[in-house]
């Protein structure tokens, strides 16, 4: 059973609009919530780590939030440029170390278009 | 800068025949991972491995086997390939804590026929 589950499957904005990609998880315990970009044919690299129980997180363009009461997560996107054309993966992890499991969701891809 | 590199980046495999992914990392990490992904479908542990000369099983470890001769580099073999195993293949690398931020190789693309 898919325990982390994305949405929109797939998203086409134009350049300069923002977006919002949500993740919705039912893992337990949920130690931490990261969201990765994915470019096509590459690995993935992490955006942001979102740890507390209601969480905000910030890194330029991208802003991300965590409601651990509702196994909920956002990433929003300002003011999309091209090269954000993207798979975003969200990721659960049931505990803070490499002990842990990561719970991986099948990816949002969005499209960028001028 | 630290890195995670993978080899081939892609590979074409006949049924039955064995592969070998090879992973190498520079970030002086003690943890190693295979992961595949499969389109639609999130990533899964295949092996994974906390110290060199060991290996532990992840949740689809069957059909693979892992080698980690050293804290740099790691393996995945398949000795027997199907077509079942046609999938992306990816390596990563972590420390064991502060919630042990995972980089990733490029992935190896295989295709068996």
């Amino acid at each position: 059973k898919t325990q982390v589950e994305q949405s929109p499957q797939s998203l086409v904005v134009r350049q300069g609009e923002n977006c919002v990609l949500q993740c919705n998880y039912s893992v337990t315990p949920d130690n931490h919530l990261r969201w990765f970009k994915q470019d096509t044919g590459k690995g993935l690299v992490s955006l942001t780590v979102l740890v507390d129980q209601k969480d905000k997180t910030s890194n330029g363009r991208y802003s991300a939030t965590l409601d651990k009461d509702a196994k909920h997560s956002t990433l929003h996107i300002t003011a999309t440029l091209l090269d954000d054309t993207a798979t975003y993966i969200c990721v659960v992890g049931d505990r803070g170390s490499a002990l842990g499991r990561l719970h991986f969701g099948a990816g949002t891809q969005l499209i960028v278009i001028p | 800068e630290a890195a995670v590199t993978q080899s081939p980046r892609s590979k074409v495999a006949v049924t039955g025949g064995k592969v070998t992914l090879s992973c190498h990392q520079t970030n002086n990490h003690d943890y190693m991972y295979w992961y595949r992904q499969d389109t639609g479908h999130g990533l899964r542990l295949i092996h994974y491995s906390y110290v060199a000369d060991s290996t532990e099983k992840g949740d689809i470890p069957d059909g693979y086997k892992a080698s980690r001769p050293s804290q740099e580099n790691f393996s995945l073999i398949l000795e027997l390939a199907s077509l079942s195993q046609t999938a992306v293949y990816f390596c990563a690398s972590s420390d064991a804590g502060g919630y042990a931020e995972q980089f990733f190789g490029p992935g190896t693309r295989l295709t068996v026929l």
